[in-house]
């Protein structure tokens, strides 16, 4: 069955802290894994997007590393600031060549940063 | 970058009435979007997927009666939940998949997905 946990389900760190998410799946054949923000009420903001063969990628502050063979990806925050209080979710295509493959969402983990 | 606007971003409305959730994608042709239901602290549950041209594909459990889908065009996606109860009261976000133009048309990629701002339903 094609599935996506992440852990922890909620985290709260203090504000200049560093932190780890974890997002382990089962989706497969895999095609990429996406790393979201999503504030209260708003829509999930792209952070990074890795493919099989992408071990890490960076934007900014966020790291995701990737892998592959134990299905395995986290998200490493830097320096947390106040904003970066929202939800993190983990997002998996199915790869299906050609055709669009369905995307598997995790629970997302709920980041609280304290000042 | 791509942006996919959502409108409206609240609306409350009494039981019995339809409410229309419009989808645009601003800045490139989506020929596929989707649209989701989440509840709190819950994850986005696929309700419909929207082929621009074609009939909307439900998912398991989903009233397409209930919830009924229009992509007219490359840019616009509707969701109307008709005759909305107080069990409809959600987050609905949409999706919207940018196209690629190859030499057999318009197709659909995982690799360009952007999401809308999402729409709090409150039916009292």
């Amino acid at each position: 069955k094609n599935q996506v946990e992440q852990s922890p389900q909620s985290l709260i760190i203090l504000e200049g802290k560093n932190c780890t998410l974890q997002c382990n799946y089962t989706v497969s054949p895999f095609s990429n894994l996406r790393w979201y923000k999503q504030d209260t009420g708003r829509g999930p903001v792209s952070l990074t997007i890795m493919t099989f063969s992408e071990n890490t990628k960076s934007n900014g502050r966020y790291t995701a590393t990737l892998d592959a063979d134990t299905k395995q990806s986290s998200l490493h925050i830097t320096a947390s600031q106040l904003s970066d209080s929202a939800s993190y979710i983990c997002v998996v295509s199915l790869d299906r060549g050609s055709t669009l493959g369905r995307l598997y969402f995790g629970r997302g983990t709920q980041l609280t940063v304290w000042p | 970058g791509a942006v996919v606007s959502q409108h409206p971003s609240r609306v409350i409305c009494k039981s019995g009435t339809s409410v229309k959730i419009e989808c645009r994608s601003l800045d490139f042709q989506a020929t596929t979007m989707f649209w989701y239901r989440q509840f709190p602290k819950q994850s986005l549950m696929l309700m419909a997927t929207s082929n621009e041209g074609s009939k909307a594909t439900y998912e398991q459990g989903v009233e397409k009666d209930k919830f009924l889908i229009n992509h007219a065009s490359l840019t616009l996606s509707t969701l109307t939940v008709t005759s909305a109860h107080p069990e409809d009261s959600s987050f609905y976000i949409c999706s919207a998949h940018k196209a690629l133009w190859g030499k057999d048309g318009p197709q659909a990629t995982n690799e360009k997905l952007f999401f809308g701002s999402g729409t709090q339903l409150s039916v009292l």
